[in-house]
């Protein structure tokens, strides 16, 4: 079975500081990756789509490192409103069409 | 916003009962998911349709079935409800992510269904 492996956390952090987590795949032919956040009883939401060189929105940045079959997101200077679930997401082709691999999460907390 | 809806919101039902859920979508988008969500495990993919009256099967298809009928409605039918089927499901698009040159998935707000 192809995988998408994450940490659950909960990763407990104050507001202000910096907090990075992995995402590992098991599938080397993936061609696409993603995060997505989603908050509590709401759906999932594109965060942002994942460069092969790495790519920078604001405060976040994602990091995808083929060789070692992860990818990565830092968050800096958390906010209180940074509090979700961070869903990783593979993104694998199936014959002519394609299908997104999804990982359980990690659940992050920002304290005041 | 994807232009999703999803309907009902909430749905508590008996076990053997049939249970349709709807999803509609304004924006005229050839494919459609359904996914459902566990606590433990990522979104898993229940069927998928790719136009009009053309689905197919996803990982975890066994005790659904869906139609569409109208390019803008997706049906998921749970013939005879199990509380194994007690989940979130969500309703998703497809849809361009921006700066990549590829696609990705973009979802409607969720039904929460309990079997009793």
């Amino acid at each position: 079975r192809k995988e998408v492996e994450q940490d659950p956390g909960p990763f407990n952090v104050p507001e202000g500081a910096t907090v990075a987590f992995n995402c590992t795949y098991s599938n080397s032919a993936s061609q696409s990756f993603f995060w997505y956040r989603q908050d509590c009883r709401k759906e999932p939401k594109l965060l942002m789509s994942v460069y092969s060189s790495g790519n920078e929105d604001g405060r976040f940045t994602a990091q995808l490192n083929r060789a070692s079959q992860y990818i990565s997101l830092l968050i800096r200077d958390s906010k209180l409103s940074d509090s979700a679930t961070y869903l990783c997401v593979v993104k694998e082709r199936v014959d002519s069409n394609y299908q997104l691999i999804w990982g359980a999460g990690t659940k992050l907390i920002i304290k005041p | 916003d994807a232009g999703i809806t999803q309907s009902p919101r909430h749905k508590v039902t008996e076990t053997g009962t049939p249970v349709t859920l709807r999803c509609h979508q304004t924006e005229n988008h050839r494919y459609m998911y359904w996914y459902r969500q566990d606590p433990g495990h990522g979104l898993r993919l229940i069927h998928y349709s790719y136009g009009v009256k053309d689905t197919d099967k996803g990982e975890v298809s066994d005790g659904y079935s869906v139609s569409r009928s109208k390019t803008e409605d997706f049906l998921l039918t749970l013939e005879s409800a199990t509380s194994s089927q007690t989940s979130v499901y969500f309703c998703a698009i497809r849809g361009l992510a921006g700066g990549l040159g590829t696609d990705t998935q973009y979802f409607g707000p969720g039904t929460r269904l309990t079997v009793l």
